[in-house]
């Protein structure tokens, strides 16, 4: 059963659009919300993380939106380029020894 | 990549044989993690490891065991592969003060394929 649901399975936007990846989770324990990025042949590399005491955080381009009471969040990519092109996956941890992963969302930035 | 390195880095093997994949760190990480990638699955627990000769199971460990003699190697050994275990294989690391454990950093990743 997969602990961490994620959406879309691929996408595709436009150069300068917005590219936004939505995951939920059911388990209240979690308290950690990562996003890894990975490129084809590569592990997977840490881009952004979040704690359910904010509701946003922002780094450059990249927003989380953490919804509690939804037990949801979500990855925004503003003004996408075609080096965003990539694999996304969301996880969530209960206490950091154990991660549960999304199963990812294949992106294309379109030049 | 954060100083890890993944040996070997493609393996061909047949079902019923033991293969061992070696992680090798130097960057003095407490926590050492095997995960397996599979499509449709993205990256799933496989084992983890908080210190020398200690360790736990994750998500999906059964077929697998692990050790950690030393600090910087974590090895995953599947006894007798299957068919089923074919998969890309990562190892990751985190720190282990406080919240810092919670950033991991991954391998370059393993394929294997059992035939």
């Amino acid at each position: 059963q997969q602990q961490v649901k994620q959406s879309p399975q691929s996408l595709i936007v436009q150069k300068g659009g917005i590219s936004i990846i939505n995951c939920a989770y059911e388990n209240t324990a979690f308290d950690y919300f990562p996003w890894y990025q990975q490129f084809p042949g590569k592990g997977p590399a840490l881009l952004i993380a979040i704690r359910p005491d904010v509701s946003e955080k922002k780094e450059g381009r990249f927003t989380i939106s953490f919804n509690k009471s939804a037990k949801q969040f979500s990855l925004h990519i503003m003004d996408s380029q075609p080096g965003d092109s990539a694999t996304y996956f969301c996880a969530a941890s209960p206490s950091g020894n154990q991660f549960y992963f999304g199963t990812g969302t294949s992106l294309t930035v379109i030049p | 990549d954060a100083g890890i390195t993944q040996s070997p880095r493609h393996k061909v093997t047949e079902t019923g044989t033991p293969v061992t994949l070696r992680c090798h760190q130097t960057e003095n990480h407490r926590y050492m993690y095997w995960y397996r990638q599979d499509p449709g699955h993205g990256l799933r627990l496989i084992h983890y490891s908080y210190g020398v000769k200690d360790t736990d199971k994750g998500e999906v460990s059964d077929g697998y065991s692990v050790s950690r003699s030393k600090t910087e190697d974590f090895l995953l050994t599947l006894e007798s592969a299957t068919s089923s275990q074919t998969s890309v294989y990562f190892c990751a690391i985190s720190r282990a003060s406080g919240r810092a454990r919670e950033t991991q950093y991954f391998g370059p990743g393993t394929r294997l394929l059992v035939l």
